[in-house]
């Protein structure tokens, strides 16, 4: 099956410190997605991403939808301890969507 | 209003026991899924139902039946519960799920999961 490459696989960030997390894969996609988990939670989607090289931005959240359309990047500015969360990367490609492993984000006061 | 909802969140059980978790959608969405999270919180594809037809069946025991009365619900039976079973079990759809163009039609919506546990 397709495989994402989600990294790092956890992070301990400052408040107010910047963050970057990044998924590759060896397979092509139509549409990247990132999504936030919270505990006890499911997924919630932050940014949907549908062309190569398309840069976007949601509040703090920026994404980027790689050129080669197999890679695609996280940015959160300015964390704040409701950062703390499961990030998920996610490709899609007709009814599959397959997803990273996930980086779990801990916020230090 | 809860655009999907899954009951039970909670499922304690015996190994051997057969179970159902149900799932909703109220978005007039056409495609629903069921993923699984395993303890490592890998979200794994397990089935995938368009307008009530079969799209999408992973490499999934046949203890796992889906069934979809109609394009709103999505059940998950499972038979002779194993151990190895226990996860979170997401529900979810989506608008569309069969086209090739990247749309936000392709968009999943999760539910808030249901823990199975079995003893």
């Amino acid at each position: 099956g397709q495989q994402l490459n989600q990294s790092p696989q956890s992070m301990f960030i400052q408040e107010g410190e910047d963050v970057s997390m990044n998924c590759t894969s060896s397979s092509i996609f139509n549409t990247w997605l990132w999504y936030k988990q919270d505990p006890g939670e499911g997924p919630v989607l932050l940014i949907a991403l549908y062309k190569a090289g398309e840069l976007t931005s949601n509040g703090r959240l920026t994404a980027q939808f790689g050129i080669t359309r197999k890679d695609s990047f996280l940015n959160i500015s300015a964390s704040i301890p409701s950062d703390v969360g499961i990030y998920f990367c996610a490709g899609q490609t007709y009814y599959k969507l397959s997803f990273g492993a996930g980086t779990t984000v801990t916020v230090r006061a | 209003d809860t655009a999907v909802s899954q009951t039970p969140k909670y499922l304690v059980t015996q190994m051997g026991n057969d179970k159902s978790i149900k799932c909703e959608q109220n978005l007039g969405h056409d495609t629903m899924y069921w993923y699984k999270q395993d303890s490592k919180k890998f979200l794994k594809i397990m089935f995938s139902y368009n307008n009530k037809e079969l799209i999408i069946n992973e490499t999934v025991p046949n203890r796992f039946s889906p069934k979809s009365p109609d394009k709103a619900h999505l059940n998950l039976h499972i038979n002779s519960l194993e151990l190895g079973d226990s996860a979170v079990y997401f529900c979810a759809s989506s608008q569309a799920g069969g086209s090739s163009m990247p749309s936000g039609a392709n968009v999943l919506t999760f539910g808030a999961g249901s823990r199975l546990t079995v003893l």
